[in-house]
């Protein structure tokens, strides 16, 4: 199994609503990753999590909050998000500190926030 | 800084070889990568080089490293239809927790 798999696929909420994007790897791998995708932009990094614990943080703000329950399990909930955080989410996953930094991505969660 | 530069666009005949440039300038990289990118989908890592290497084929993919110019190459031979999609070139940093800086991505359409 080399798949990362992302649900739900598509989400719109409104701005005072609660959501949450998972995300989930049976890969082994001991990194797993948020990034924010807008339309025909490079995805940008959000959160790293390594050995279940968040070790990068891009200055994100406190409306997407990330959880890793375990190592094959990666969360992003939200909480009054904003039209401008409207974009495409991707969870990547690599085996942690290897070398290579190969990243496996899914498929994403298009988010629009109405 | 870690700016990652690439032209936006490419249009290539079938068959035809297809050259995606990307410019970087963190001289500490130690890995740069390829990632392709299909519509509405995620990235898929296609090759990756490491700093010290100046070479690097995998079948129809060559990638060429300039280290001292910070310049990154991706020729693809043979271009096919499949091919189109937008390319991202990354950059990651030894001790940059598997950080990746991706590059500003390049559309490759493949014209019959």
């Amino acid at each position: 199994d080399t798949e990362v798999t992302q649900t739900p696929k598509h989400l719109v909420m409104g701005m005072t609503n609660k959501k949450s994007l998972k995300c989930e790897q049976h890969m082994g791998h001991r990194a797993m990753y948020w990034y924010k995708q807008k339309a025909k932009k490079p995805p940008e990094l959000m959160f790293v999590y390594s050995y279940e614990k968040l070790s990068i943080n891009e200055s994100v703000p406190s409306r997407f909050s990330p959880e890793c329950p375990n190592s094959s399990l990666l969360n992003l909930h939200l909480h009054a998000l904003q039209p401008e955080d409207s974009a495409l989410y991707l969870c990547a996953s690599s085996q942690g500190d290897a070398n290579t930094g190969e990243l496996f991505f899914g498929e994403g969660s298009r988010l629009t926030v109405l | 800084g870690e700016d990652v530069e690439q032209s936006l666009f490419l249009s290539v005949r079938e068959g035809d070889s297809s050259v995606i440039n990307c410019t970087y300038t963190d001289s500490s990289s130690t890995y740069l990568y390829w990632y392709k990118q299909e519509p509405g989908a995620g990235l898929q890592l296609l090759t990756y080089i490491f700093s010290n290497m100046d070479m690097k084929q995998d079948q129809r993919l060559t990638v060429l490293l300039n280290k001292k110019d910070k310049h990154l190459s991706l020729r693809i031979a043979d271009t096919q239809t499949g091919d189109s999609a937008i390319y991202f070139c990354a950059e990651s940093i030894t001790g940059g927790g598997n950080k990746l800086t991706f590059g500003t991505g390049t559309q490759l359409k493949v014209e019959l």
